[in-house]
């Protein structure tokens, strides 16, 4: 059973860098044809699709989120990463990472935990 | 900023059939598959249903989904206390509009 784990600075602040890991454990990262995506939710709201990185490397990203996302893997350590520049206080949310799999997908079937990050001064 | 509309809350009696309902477009639902997940308070999302209207396993046979031209339904039935929860559609869009989410449902069990 596949198990995923975000990790990193639950503040930030503001213009700076968001840079979230996640863990991924149970499997390889590059053992199917998985896609790892980030997912975030803000406070009391819905849910919000930030981008992934496919098993072969490519990625695709929220439009609205392109130009200050970058998503990356370490097959080395069985970890992807989020980066996210130049954040404002609209960036406070719970970040989740998340496995895809197939294309078409079969569904975002796990999730991590989620980790909280503040954007604030 | 969701494109997928759902309407904000739903509520039944224990045992009661629930149908939530989420409305897109010819450039997201209408072209690909419907999603649906579940969050249970204080929880991470997991996957409900899939391409339409398929179960991962040990998801019971009470959650059911349905897709006709740009509209999706879930439906719950035998409703549950352990079925109060947020409830999202998603779909992934066409011309590179990413995986896009509904708004969300709150189900209560009265």
């Amino acid at each position: 059973q596949m198990h995923l784990q975000e990790s990193g600075p639950g503040l930030v602040k503001p213009s700076q860098t968001l840079s979230l890991s996640c863990t991924v454990s149970g499997g390889s990262i590059n053992s199917g044809y998985y896609y790892w995506n980030w997912i975030r939710q803000h406070p009391g709201k819905g849910l919000e699709w930030i981008g992934y990185i496919s098993y072969s490397g490519s990625t695709y990203y929220n439009p609205s989120l392109e130009s200050r996302v970058i998503i990356s893997v370490d097959t080395s350590k069985d970890q992807f990463s989020l980066r996210l520049s130049s954040v404002t206080a609209a960036d406070t949310a719970v970040y989740y990472c998340v496995r895809d799999q197939g294309s078409p997908s079969y569904g975002m079937d796990v999730w991590g935990q989620g980790t909280t990050v503040i954007v604030s001064s | 900023q969701s494109v997928l509309s759902q309407p904000s809350s739903a509520s039944g009696t224990p045992g009661q059939r629930v149908t939530i309902s989420c409305s897109g477009s010819s450039s997201n639902i209408g072209n690909n598959f419907v999603y649906w997940y579940q969050q249970l308070p204080g929880m991470a999302p997991q996957l409900l249903i899939y391409r339409n209207d398929q179960r991962p396993s040990g998801v019971p046979d009470r959650f059911s989904g349905s897709k006709s031209g740009t509209s999706a339904s879930l439906a719950i039935s035998g409703l549950r206390s352990e079925d109060e929860a947020d409830y999202y559609c998603a779909a992934w869009g066409d011309n590179l509009a990413g995986y896009v989410f509904g708004t969300g449902t709150k189900v209560t069990v009265l």
